[in-house]
């Protein structure tokens, strides 16, 4: 069955340092891969997704994600984190039966 | 509205009660879906709508859980007998196409429920 594992409940970074968010997925094919944000009171919001082609994709709020079919990550990265992207973070794939599946989600707080 | 309309946004039901939760979509988006959102955990999948058919229910926990779209917009997702273990967020979604793989999911800001 597919799946999707965030290894990481919760991370802290700095505001203004990099930032990686882990995801790796387990799928028999070219997956479908989503990461999604959750703001404290507000619905999910799409960031960035990856169906084919090239493997770095760009998302918004800068934001991006690399595939990486070897590894079967899909691992979303910022290069410079700011206070208003503390946030829950979800990475989550479409199943052979054309659902999206949720990861258990990564909490991120940012430190000033 | 612009976006995914849920209510009530918060409800507090007594254990046996029966309870109706209603997601108002994207006006003309095809396809519907219902999430539980356990506190701390991802959203899990309850059930599909393309249209008003429902295609996969298959997350649906119990026979207590019924959801219907009737005229291929509203949707409700009743509870019926509510338990404990059913207070969660319950997320609605809806998406322009009538493929969950090819389509952004536009979310509502979910419904609370509160099993005491």
């Amino acid at each position: 069955a597919q799946s999707v594992t965030q290894p990481d409940i919760h991370i802290t970074v700095s505001e203004g340092a990099s930032l990686e968010l882990r995801c790796n997925y387990s799928y028999g094919a070219t997956p479908y891969l989503f990461w999604y944000v959750q703001s404290p009171g507000q619905g999910l919001q799409l960031l960035l997704k990856y169906f084919s082609g090239d493997t770095l994709v760009q998302g918004i709020k800068g934001f991006e994600a690399e595939f990486k079919r070897s590894q079967s990550s899909f691992n979303l990265r910022k290069p410079s984190v700011h206070w208003s992207d503390a946030a829950e973070y979800f990475c989550a794939v479409v199943t052979m039966d054309d659902k999206i599946i949720f990861g258990k989600g990564t909490r991120l707080h940012i430190l000033p | 509205g612009a976006g995914v309309s849920q209510s009530p946004r918060y409800k507090v039901a007594k254990r046996g009660q029966d309870v109706a939760l209603r997601c108002d979509p994207i006006s003309g988006h095809v396809s519907l879906f219902w999430y539980q959102q356990a506190l701390g955990q991802g959203p899990e999948f309850l059930t599909y709508f393309q249209n008003e058919a429902q295609l996969d229910k298959s997350g649906l926990p119990s026979d207590r859980f019924f959801a219907e779209r009737p005229e291929g917009s509203v949707s409700t997702l009743k509870i019926q007998r509510t338990q404990q273990e059913d207070s969660a967020v319950y997320l609605c979604a809806s998406s322009w196409t009538g493929q969950a793989n090819t389509g952004e999911l536009f979310f509502g800001e979910g419904s609370r429920l509160t099993v005491l």
